[in-house]
């Protein structure tokens, strides 16, 4: 079956402006993770989405980051007044809901690039 | 809060040879541990994961891991390695159980070559 995709694979912009970036889960997983990834860094967790609702956003670095899940499935994550900083490429992963003391393997996208001039 | 180590950056070797990566973590409490490998322009694959049991776990790709909990280290291997093998390799934990819902925290990543 498809695995999670990611849209655009490459996104360029000029500092100050707004993006968006898409993920589209698994079908049928309710666990949704964005993390971020900066050049010869491991990833970090930005936020956890179990449905609709943002579980946990503590990874977030400030408030210009903001995602949602309206239907439960596709998410956006968006970032608003964009940095030079903010320049990473931007990972979603999907699994099953997972509950306390168990486990879940999360299925990670390709990711998308943003660069930030 | 959780942190994990990869302590090299980059791992040369050659066709055939053996390999090992090495990845310490630190946790105050139970922890899962995963080897993820991401291959050029391809997003993050599980290569084997510890949770419980057995100290040595066997993956996919022929590598397998030995969780050692008093050395607080989860060390990648392979016997012999291939050309295909030539990507970077992520170590990562997650809590075992309470409220953390799976949020994984990842070293710094370990790019292995393998020259023929």
């Amino acid at each position: 079956g498809a695995g999670v995709s990611q849209t655009p694979s490459n996104k360029v912009t000029e500092k100050g402006k707004y993006v968006e970036l898409r993920c589209d889960p698994i079908s049928g997983h309710t666990a949704l993770y964005w993390y971020r990834q900066s050049l010869g860094q491991g990833p970090e967790f930005l936020i956890y989405f179990q449905g609709t609702g943002a579980a946990d956003d503590s990874g977030l670095p400030n408030d210009r980051f903001f995602a949602v899940r309206p239907e439960g499935s596709v998410s956006t994550l968006k970032i608003q007044r964009t940095e030079r900083g903010d320049s990473a490429v931007y990972l979603c992963a999907s699994s099953s809901a997972p509950a306390p003391s168990s486990y879940n393997e999360q299925f990670f996208g390709p990711g998308t690039r943003l660069t930030v001039l | 809060a959780q942190s994990v180590t990869q302590l090299d950056s980059q791992v040369p070797v050659f066709e055939e040879a053996p390999v090992e990566l090495r990845c310490n973590y630190s946790s105050s409490v139970s922890v899962y541990l995963f080897w993820y490998v991401q291959y050029p322009n391809q997003g993050l694959q599980l290569l084997l994961k510890y949770l419980s049991g057995s100290t040595l776990v066997k993956g996919i790709n022929g590598f397998e891991a030995e969780f050692n909990k008093s050395q607080t280290s989860f060390h990648l291997r392979k016997p012999s390695v291939h050309i295909s093998d030539t990507a970077e390799y992520f170590c990562a934990v997650s809590n075992a159980g309470g409220t953390s819902y799976g949020k994984l925290t990842f070293g710094q990543g370990t790019i292995l070559t393998v020259h023929p």
